[in-house]
């Protein structure tokens, strides 16, 4: 267990509608970082949120977005979504974001648009 | 900008066989560089990683990797394979700032009994 949570295990949702994916962190974890998984895209960084600001972007679609609340856990929201979507989202925590850090991955979330 | 490479998408050993999982790298400024290992339907745990403390790098579960400058390379080898050593295993390159990891394309290690 990486002390990394995610919910929901699964999702499954139709096209054009929105989902929000759940992160809790590692306790004392400032960091969040959120990935997707798919079988064509391989493993993308998508966004990096660091005690509640955001810190980077990735290859995140304007149609998604993020954030980090007071008590470190953050969400993903996925909107307008489509087929192409559906993929493993993971979300990883670490304590800061220095190049030797490392992350912990929560199990996933995986998303089926149908 | 930082990349890795995986080759063999699909690596197969007979069981007490040598691991070899290949990893190179591009990187402008020294990596830092990271061995993951995903088992089915689960996350991903990190086996190893590099801090340029050392080239050779021991990880869990019996693995290692050896820092290759030369050869921009970071393969991950394992004297005798399990059974249970089945699974996908990636290859990472974390930028400087530590913002992101950059993946590779991930190579699934099959065992054979």
């Amino acid at each position: 267990d990486s002390g990394v949570t995610q919910t929901p295990k699964h999702l499954i949702t139709a096209t054009g509608q929105r989902v929000t994916l759940r992160c809790s962190p590692r306790s004392g974890d400032l960091s969040v970082y959120w990935y997707q998984q798919s079988l064509d895209q391989g493993l993308q960084f998508l966004i990096q949120y660091y005690n509640g600001e955001e810190r980077a972007k990735g290859n995140i679609l304007e149609r998604f977005s993020a954030q980090q609340f007071p008590d470190l856990h953050s969400e993903l929201n996925l909107s307008s979504l489509e087929l192409g979507d559906s993929a493993l989202y993971f979300c990883a925590s670490s304590v800061q974001g220095g190049g030797n850090t490392e992350a912990f991955f929560g199990q996933g979330t995986r998303l089926t648009v149908v | 900008a930082q990349s890795v490479t995986q080759l063999g998408s699909h690596v197969s050993v007979s069981e007490g066989a040598l691991v070899l999982l290949r990893c190179n790298y591009s990187s402008s400024v020294p990596p830092y560089l990271f061995w993951y290992v995903q088992y089915p339907n689960q996350g991903l745990q990190l086996l190893l990683k590099y801090t340029s403390a050392a080239t050779l790098v021991k990880g869990i579960n019996g693995f290692e990797a050896e820092f290759k400058k030369s050869e921009t390379s970071f393969h991950l080898t394992k004297p005798s394979a399990h059974m249970s050593d089945a699974a996908e295993y990636f290859c990472a390159v974390r930028n400087n700032a530590g913002n992101m990891l950059t993946f590779g394309g991930g190579t699934r290690l099959m065992v054979k009994p």
